[in-house]
């Protein structure tokens, strides 16, 4: 399954939503998950099954969709949250989108 | 606490082999699903190989009979043989669990960086 993110730079301001896409070449169903990514660190696991936030991720943080078209919506943007954001879909094995670098406008 | 520790990365030549192993802390390899992932430099992330808690084996199709993982449930492990090494497999490789068959990864480890180059 090939995931495809978009857009690959989006520029917001603090404060501000921010609105990530994802979409799988084939159903996904609800086996999707998002990770966020700073600068020499490890990945973070933030959203899995398309919608459940991890131990520990802020109730900002929201992922929907279903299938083959998902989104992560940043509501309120703080300034930890900018990073790069990656969708995985762990239905068929693992594979990830290329990233959405999330910067400060 | 769950910890997973990378080692064996360094530089090595196009068509050499290195071999990576992941020290897991926490809980036991042979009862969840213990991944490779890398990350070349200034790129995204790329899922390598499993080893699923039953011991069978899958593998992204760019090293597919090259790369073996394995794991050792007496030193609570999982290695990743690499050999016939091209250019393009230089990336920061990190090992993660995934706790079940469809189950996305709740832990990482830091990484281990392999370049290979001439």
């Amino acid at each position: 399954i090939v995931m495809t993110q978009s857009p690959a730079t989006l520029s917001v301001s603090p404060g501000e939503r921010a609105t990530l896409s994802c979409r799988a070449s084939q159903s996904a169903m609800s086996n999707l998950a998002w990770y966020q990514q700073k600068p020499g660190q490890t990945p973070r696991l933030l959203i899995y099954g398309a919608s459940t936030r991890a131990t520990g991720i802020p109730a900002r943080f929201r992922g929907s969709g279903s299938g083959t078209e998902f989104t992560l919506t940043i509501n309120s943007l703080q300034s930890e949250d900018f990073a790069v954001y990656y969708c995985q879909q762990y239905h068929l094995y693992w594979t990830f989108g290329q990233g959405t670098k999330v910067e400060f406008k | 606490e769950v910890q997973l520790v990378e080692s064996g990365g360094g530089l090595i030549q196009p068509g050499g082999s290195l071999r990576l192993s992941c020290a897991v802390s926490g809980f036991s390899v042979n009862t969840n699903n213990i991944n490779w992932v890398r990350q070349a430099p200034g790129k995204g992330l790329e899922w390598v190989s499993v080893i699923y808690s039953s011991g069978s084996t899958y593998y992204a199709d760019s090293v597919e009979d090259r790369f073996t993982i394995s794991r050792d449930n007496a030193k609570n492990t999982v290695d990743l043989q690499m050999n016939t090494l091209r250019v393009g497999d230089t990336a920061l490789y990190y090992c993660a669990r995934s706790a079940g068959g469809t189950y996305p990864f709740d832990y990482w480890g830091q990484g281990t960086l392999v370049t290979v180059s001439s």
